[in-house]
């Protein structure tokens, strides 16, 4: 097990509504990135924070939002709920500048928009 | 067109058989190429990363990679049933490593 965690585990929203997820890094790390991974599909990269700024960005909509804190735990949010939202959530945490290739994933948030 | 293509399965194969998962690719910029094993209800775990093209062995698994192709693979020798899960390829072109591009992942099952 790694040590990112997420929360909530599971979400039952409704069609407009909105939503905001969080995560928690593995310690030390200062880079969080946010994938959405759709029933029996590969994970897409929605966005990365880097020191509290977005760092990229995937094809997502401006709906698709992001924060990282000084202690560089995260929240995605998404405004105006769309049915294709439902997924399950990544989060991802990484040390920027020291390769940086082991992201670590947490185990999801699972989103169910009705 | 998808950047990365990958073969969804499942694939079910004996124990102890050799295995082979693959993907391919279109963007020539991606240079660091992954392997992701991920169990139902799990995040995805890092089994093997390569940079550029080449060979990399790690215990059980090897992972290949041919630019020239745009193709890389994963060997898994002596295959167990503890290796049922679903396998992502991911790739990045950033020079961290970081922003994956993932296929869509194979799903494996090895039966005893």
């Amino acid at each position: 097990e790694t040590g990112v965690t997420q929360s909530p585990t599971h979400l039952i929203k409704t069609r407009g509504q909105q939503v905001t997820l969080r995560c928690s890094s593995q310690s030390g790390h200062n880079t969080v990135s946010w994938y959405q991974q759709a029933l029996g599909q590969g994970p897409q990269f929605i966005f990365q924070y880097y020191r509290e700024e977005e760092n990229g960005r995937g094809n997502f909509p401006p709906r698709f939002s992001g924060l990282q804190f000084p202690n560089y735990s995260s929240e995605l949010n998404v405004n105006a709920l769309e049915l294709d939202d439902s997924a399950l959530y990544l989060c991802a945490s990484s040390l920027k500048g020291e390769g940086g290739l082991d992201q670590y994933f947490g185990p999801g948030t699972r989103l169910t928009v009705t | 067109q998808k950047e990365v293509e990958q073969d969804p399965g499942p694939l079910s194969v004996p124990e102890g058989a050799i295995v082979s998962l693959n993907c391919t690719y279109s963007n020539s910029a991606f240079q660091y190429f992954m392997w992701y094993r991920q169990y139902s209800r799990k995040g995805p775990e890092l089994l093997m990363y390569t940079y550029s093209s080449g060979n990399k062995e790690d215990g059980r698994f090897t992972a290949q990679v041919d630019k020239s192709s745009k193709y890389i693979s994963l060997f898994i020798r002596d295959s167990q049933p503890s290796d049922s899960a679903t396998y992502l390829c991911a790739m990045s072109a950033d020079n961290a490593g970081n922003m994956l591009t993932f296929g869509g992942g194979t799903r494996l099952m090895v039966k005893p």
